[in-house]
């Protein structure tokens, strides 16, 4: 069974500040997607990658996959109270079918 | 945005009751996906669809079962909901890409309690 654990679960911090949030797997995959989710709404994808050791920006954001396509982290710069919301990745399991992480609940305080 | 609706966005039933959940999309998109989401556990996908009238199952399937005959439509019906079944789905959709990822769109959800 493929599993993808995130780290951290929950994760409070201050405007301004830097933070890395990771995915994790025994398993090799395809390709892994990040996904931010607000309250009372579906997730919304922000990156796919696709390379070992691609990185990828999106503004703030910096993703990369792993070496070895297993793992993955997000790193985002100056946290913003805009990027409270939950990180998910999502792993290729097949063809147009997903695995999900664990989630990582973010808030940014003011 | 995805035009992609689901109903009843909020249901509380009781425990042994058949429920139908309903997902609709208007974007033509060949893969339809229904998933839950629990405290911890990130979204589990329950069935998926490639096309009208076909199906497989996800990780968590057993309790559920799905229809789909419409390319709009996809339907997910628990037999007799049991309380461990109480969550919130979320259906989703994607389309054929030249690789073999995709982006999925995911409707607002359907928070669903059975007591």
């Amino acid at each position: 069974t493929q599993l993808l654990e995130q780290s951290p679960q929950f994760l409070s911090i201050q405007e301004g500040e830097n933070l890395t949030v990771y995915c994790n797997s025994s398993s090799v995959f395809s390709s892994l997607q990040w996904y931010r989710q607000e309250p009372g709404e579906g997730p919304v994808l922000l990156v796919t990658v696709v390379t070992g050791g691609e990185v990828k920006k999106l503004k703030r954001l910096t993703f990369q996959f792993g070496d070895a396509r297993k793992d993955s982290s997000l790193h985002i710069t100056a946290a913003q109270p805009g990027d409270t919301g939950l990180y998910l990745c999502a792993g290729n399991s097949g063809t147009y079918k997903y695995i999900f992480g664990t989630g990582t609940r973010l808030k940014v305080l003011a | 945005d995805a035009g992609i609706t689901q109903s009843p966005r909020h249901k509380v039933t009781e425990t042994g009751t058949p429920v139908t959940l309903r997902c609709h999309q208007t974007e033509n998109h060949r893969y339809m996906y229904w998933y839950r989401q629990d405290p911890g556990h990130g979204l589990r996908l329950i069935h998926y669809s490639y096309g009208v009238k076909d199906t497989d199952k996800g990780e968590v399937s057993d309790g559920y079962s799905v229809s789909r005959s419409k390319t709009e439509d996809f339907l997910l019906t628990l037999e007799s909901a049991t309380s461990s079944q109480t969550s919130v789905y979320f259906c989703a959709i994607s389309e054929t890409s030249g690789s073999n990822y995709n982006e999925q769109f995911f409707g607002p959800g359907t928070r669903l309690t059975v007591l």
